[in-house]
């Protein structure tokens, strides 16, 4: 079965400097999603980035942007430029492609940004 | 357009009791899913729907908990015989079609407490 698995339950940031969280995952698949789901207190999960297992190149959206490294099952998420709305639980997620599509979550870390 | 809705968005019973938690997708969305998500936790898989069936029921944790999607829309969470450990939130998402690469799009929850 797959694991994912956050080992920073807590992560603090000063406002417009840059964070990495940190995501490691098991699985003996070579096709697969991962995924990056923000949420806010009291708010909504929303999606913050996804990596396809396939492609090479890191995405990125805006200031956020991941590192994967496929072969060390490592999926890091790097918050450039810090800004109080960042704050909330980050959740690294693993989707299998050839599953019916549910996610698999970390337990998450609580990013707190400062003033 | 609305996104995912779930009501209510708190509920609190006594051990032993009934309760159903309600979930309105994005119009157009044929796929559905539930998880549960308990305190310090990350959401966890429940269940998750293709139209008006159930596609994958794997992570239902006993036959106390059921869920229905009867015309493909709307679906409702049906836990009996409430125990003090289903405390929980409880999470349902949409996305387009349930392609493994698509988004889920996720409601607010509904904060379950069985006292």
């Amino acid at each position: 079965a797959q694991t994912v698995t956050q080992s920073q339950p807590e992560m603090s940031v000063q406002e417009a400097e840059t964070v990495t969280l940190s995501c490691t995952y098991d699985t003996s698949e070579s096709d697969y999603y991962l995924f990056w789901y923000k949420q806010p207190p009291s708010r909504q999960m929303i999606l913050v980035i996804r990596q396809e297992a396939y492609k090479q190149q890191n995405a990125t959206e805006n200031r956020f942007s991941v590192n994967f490294q496929k072969a060390a099952k490592s999926f890091s998420l790097k918050i450039s430029d810090s800004q109080l709305g960042d704050a909330a639980m980050y959740f690294c997620a693993y989707r299998s492609a050839g599953s019916q599509g549910n996610l698999i979550f970390g337990k998450g870390t609580k990013l707190s940004v400062k003033p | 357009g609305a996104g995912v809705s779930q009501t209510p968005s708190n509920k609190v019973t006594e051990k032993g009791k009934y309760v159903e938690l309600r979930c309105d997708p994005i119009s157009g969305h044929t796929a559905l899913y539930w998880y549960r998500q308990s305190l310090g936790q990350g959401p966890e898989f429940l269940i998750y729907f293709q139209g008006t069936g159930a596609a994958d029921d794997s992570g239902l944790p006993n036959d106390r908990f059921f869920a229905v999607r009867p015309e493909g829309s709307v679906s409702t969470l049906k836990i009996q015989r409430t125990e003090r450990g289903d405390s929980a939130m409880y999470l349902c998402a949409s996305s387009l079609g349930g392609g493994v690469q698509e988004t889920q799009y996720f409601g607010p929850g509904t904060r379950l407490l069985v006292l």
